[in-house]
């Protein structure tokens, strides 16, 4: 069956410095794969898709890779703010694209 | 929100009354969907509409049912809540984009505590 995995303990880290998400995924073949952030009490938001031939896709401090051989993909936030403080949430489609299948997600702790 | 509302947003109720959750989008999109948030499970799919009266089963349905009748409304109901339904439920709509992508759009979500 098909399975996502994100590294389920928080990750704390310093302010200023780089974060490093994981998602690895099994038994998926996806054409692209998104990101969500999800602070407390609140639903997720969308932030960024990259598709299976894009390497990698930057959107100001954020950036993502792809790398369909390992399959798996790295989230960075560059030059962390305690702000960025959050759940993060890595998501893959089913064929069709209209159904996404949702990462456990990592919790994210900047501290100042 | 980009336009969703659910509602209610807390809401406490006994085992074995009925419950309907609504979410409310004001985007047009076609897509609609019901995930439920559980600590260790994270978002799981309960039921999606692809159009009006268009429905179908997500990953966890035993136990709800959903309606469509219009483009704007989609109803979760829990027909006999069970202690094991306690969960955060979250609204999702999504479209196709121009560049053949479906991105989803998330309420606030209804906590709901079935005692």
């Amino acid at each position: 069956s098909q399975k996502i995995e994100q590294n389920s303990e928080a990750l704390n880290i310093q302010e200023g410095k780089t974060a490093t998400l994981t998602c690895n995924y099994t038994n998926y073949s996806p054409a692209y794969l998104q990101w969500y952030r999800q602070d407390p009490g609140r639903g997720p938001v969308f932030l960024l898709l990259i598709r299976e031939n894009e390497k990698e896709k930057r959107k100001e401090r954020l950036k993502v890779t792809f790398d369909t051989t390992l399959k798996q993909s790295l989230f960075h936030i560059t030059a962390s703010q305690p702000a960025d403080s959050a759940t993060y949430l890595c998501a893959l489609p089913n064929n069709a694209g209209n159904m996404l299948t949702f990462g456990g997600g990592t919790r994210l702790m900047v501290k100042p | 929100d980009a336009g969703i509302t659910q509602s209610p947003r807390h809401k406490v109720t006994e085992t074995g009354t009925p419950v309907t959750l609504r979410c409310h989008q004001t985007e047009n999109h076609r897509y609609m969907y019901w995930y439920r948030q559980d600590p260790g499970h994270g978002l799981r799919l309960i039921h999606y509409s692809y159009g009006v009266k268009d429905t179908d089963k997500g990953e966890v349905s035993d136990g709800y049912s959903v309606s469509r009748s219009k483009t704007e409304d989609f109803l979760l109901t829990l027909e006999s809540a069970t202690s094991s339904q306690t969960s955060v439920y979250f609204c999702a709509i999504s479209d196709i984009q121009s560049s053949g992508s479906y991105e989803q759009y998330f309420g606030p979500g209804t906590r709901l505590t079935v005692t």
